[in-house]
């Protein structure tokens, strides 16, 4: 049982560029979430999405798009890569309310 | 608006005596509560996971506790080990916002000196 990965661990992006973050799980969970982590710092929810086709802003949405077109995976999108992005970033899922989350290993982002 | 504060922001203790480790939120309206785990450079381990109608989790070393009308949590590590240095974050997810959201404390890094 692989729970959530997140693929890749470590990226360096130029200013402008764009990418995407992996992120699957095989839980079934419908719930799933992406955090930023910044030095020092507490997590900041980006997006979620509680069910395939269905996803909402967090805290911290702007510079940030998402997809769920399955239960599995939930990738987060950045379009134009700002300093301001260079960040850890962490992709969650939980089965229902009850349940505690689970997380991925991280992916750290530096943009240059 | 729920705000999760975690005070100390570091902690220094030597090995063999017991941690606590404080969490506080301002909305008492919650779902439950998470302690978790996040060594240097890694992700977030789940050590322990509260109910709003729990009083009190315990794993091994670890026990949890929860006082919901006081907005705090705290988690207990006795007898602590070197292996037990990292930073401890706790998250509360609220009573009836969409979502099942946490909302994250800054975290206690915390070093148990051999």
């Amino acid at each position: 049982n692989a729970g959530v990965t997140q693929t890749p661990k470590f990226r360096i992006l130029k200013i402008g560029q764009s990418m995407t973050l992996q992120c699957t799980q095989d839980m079934n969970h419908n719930y799933m979430y992406w955090y930023r982590q910044d030095p020092g710092m507490g997590l900041k929810l980006i997006y979620y999405s509680v069910g395939a086709g269905i996803t909402d802003k967090g805290e911290v949405p702007n510079g940030y798009n998402v997809s769920r077109s399955t239960t599995e995976d939930f990738p987060l999108r950045l379009e134009l890569a700002a300093p301001s992005q260079t960040s850890v970033y962490f992709c969650a899922s939980i089965r229902d309310a009850h349940y505690g989350y689970t997380f991925g290993s991280g992916t750290r982002l530096t943009v240059v | 608006k729920q705000e999760v504060t975690q005070i100390p922001a570091a902690l220094s203790v030597p090995e063999g005596e017991n941690l606590v480790l404080n969490c506080s939120f301002t909305d008492s309206a919650i779902y439950n509560l998470q302690w978790f785990r996040q060594d240097p450079g890694k992700g977030l381990t789940s050590l322990l996971l509260i109910q709003s109608s729990q009083r009190e989790q315990t794993s091994g070393r670890l026990n949890a506790s929860l006082d919901k009308s006081s907005g705090r949590s705290t988690l207990y590590i006795a007898a602590s080990q070197p292996g037990d240095s990292a930073t401890y974050l706790c998250a509360v997810r609220p009573g009836k916002a969409a979502g099942n959201k946490l909302t994250f404390g800054g975290g206690t890094r915390v070093l148990v000196k051999p």
